[in-house]
């Protein structure tokens, strides 16, 4: 069946390090893929979306590449902030309108 | 922006006894979901609604029932309160329009429900 992986749980670093979240899936429909960051006692909400394949996307410096032939859509950022810890979900959209989201990795920033 | 509320914003339940927890949109979508949020397990589906008065079952629906009396309201229900469903609690609404990529899910402020 459908699913999304995300492979850290937890990633620490410091501050101006570069970051990739990792972020796989598996589906048999055409894949729409999502980033959703929800910071600490906040509700998620959306970062980055993409369905092109190839197609770097980005959005408040994150950025990430749907590669459909790796069934992957990694986040990145070239220099992390303390403002990025927080906790990042990938989802992807197998059905019209419905989510299936990633176990989730909590990204924290150290200065 | 659009707009999702949430009440309450948390609760202590005993077990056995009935949790109903509720939320309201403004923003006119005729999606409305309900997940629950456990560490180690991301965010998952319980229940989702595309027009009042049907609602659908998501990926762990055992233990909860749903309700959408009218498109700005979705109340999720548990019967019978266990101590397995302390959880943080989401609702979010979607337009439901333009194809996938522009079915953004909003989500509200979350209920934090405790069972003892």
């Amino acid at each position: 069946g459908d699913s999304v992986t995300q492979t850290e749980g937890l990633v620490t670093l410091t501050k101006g390090l570069p970051v990739m979240l990792n972020c796989t899936y598996q589906t048999t429909y055409s894949p729409f893929l999502f980033w959703y960051v929800q910071h600490l006692n906040e509700a998620p909400k959306l970062l980055l979306k993409s369905s092109t394949d190839n197609k770097r996307t980005e959005h408040q410096g994150f950025y990430a590449t749907l590669h459909k032939s790796s069934s992957s859509f990694h986040l990145q950022k070239s220099s992390v902030q303390l403002s990025d810890s927080a906790l990042y979900f990938c989802a992807s959209m197998p059905n019209y309108n419905v989510l299936y989201f990633g176990s989730g990795t909590k990204l924290t920033v150290e200065p | 922006e659009a707009a999702v509320t949430q009440s309450p914003r948390s609760k202590v339940a005993v077990t056995g006894g009935k949790v109903t927890l509720s939320c309201h949109q403004t923003n006119n979508h005729d999606y409305m979901y309900w997940y629950r949020q456990d560490t180690g397990h991301g965010l998952r589906l319980i229940h989702y609604s595309y027009v009042a008065d049907s609602t659908e079952k998501g990926d762990i629906p055992d233990g909860y029932k749903a309700s959408r009396p009218s498109q700005e309201n979705f109340s999720l229900i548990l019967e019978l309160a266990s101590l397995s469903q302390t959880a943080v609690y989401f609702c979010a609404s979607s337009s439901g329009t333009g194809g996938p990529l522009y079915a953004e899910q909003f989500f509200g402020p979350g209920t934090r429900l405790t069972v003892l």
